[in-house]
């Protein structure tokens, strides 16, 4: 099974609400980014949280990681139609010299 | 600066035919990472250079695969012979540091498609 595991896969939202999208993974991790992916395009990185840091914000990006579930969460606040896209967590694996990245949760932000 | 740099951006081919895809990353970043997306298995690293030195090739799937990096500006990825699994988008992405403690940049990407 996959290190890093999206959830939800997709979400449909409404203009100006909140997405939330997590990430749960396996084993121990120095970092934990977190890229989007636009249709047909490269990823982009969007935020990297260390593994002693609890809580990162940009701009309407706040993403959380919780160490002792293994887990991390991405909010995009008061979102808009032009955040529709797949996120991607990724992880790096401690002693593994790569990220390793999830499937994605594809966001569809309807107007 | 340009970001990083791939060529072609899409490709169509015959089985059994060779493909190169290029890449030409982002000045003075010293990591250089070759992925591939397909919707079964997602992305995957195939092969990572530092300071154009291979370093991990484990993800290179056969043999059919290899990757070069003979300079700091310039990488390519080579397949031959093709099949039609192959099929994929193959992302280049170049890093300063260490790739995996710092933000990746990837390039645009090559649709490769097998035939």
């Amino acid at each position: 099974s996959q290190q890093g595991e999206e959830d939800p896969q997709a979400l449909s939202i409404q203009e100006g609400e909140n997405a939330t999208m997590n990430c749960s993974y396996k084993t121990s991790i120095n970092n934990l980014q977190w890229y989007r992916q636009n249709s047909g395009r490269g990823l982009v990185h969007l935020i990297l949280i260390r593994s002693n840091e609890r809580e990162k914000h940009s701009g309407r990006l706040r993403v959380t990681l919780d160490t002792s579930k293994k887990s991390s969460s991405l909010l995009i606040t008061a979102s808009r139609a032009a955040d529709t896209a797949s996120y991607f967590c990724a992880t790096a694996i401690q002693g593994a010299q790569k990220l390793v990245f999830g499937q994605g949760t594809r966001l569809t932000i309807n107007p | 600066d340009a970001g990083v740099i791939q060529s072609p951006r899409h490709e169509v081919t015959e089985m059994g035919q060779e493909v190169t895809l290029r890449c030409k990353p982002i000045s003075g970043h010293d990591y250089l990472f070759w992925y591939r997306q397909t919707m079964m298995r997602g992305l995957e690293l195939l092969i990572y250079f530092n300071n154009n030195v291979p370093i991990d090739d484990s993800g290179m799937p056969e043999d059919r695969f290899s990757a070069k990096m003979p300079n700091a500006s310039f990488s390519t990825l080579k397949i031959q012979p093709s099949e039609p699994r192959d099929s994929a988008v193959y992302f280049c992405a170049s890093s300063l540091r260490r790739g995996w403690d710092y933000e990746q940049y990837f390039g645009p990407g090559t649709r490769l498609t097998v035939t």
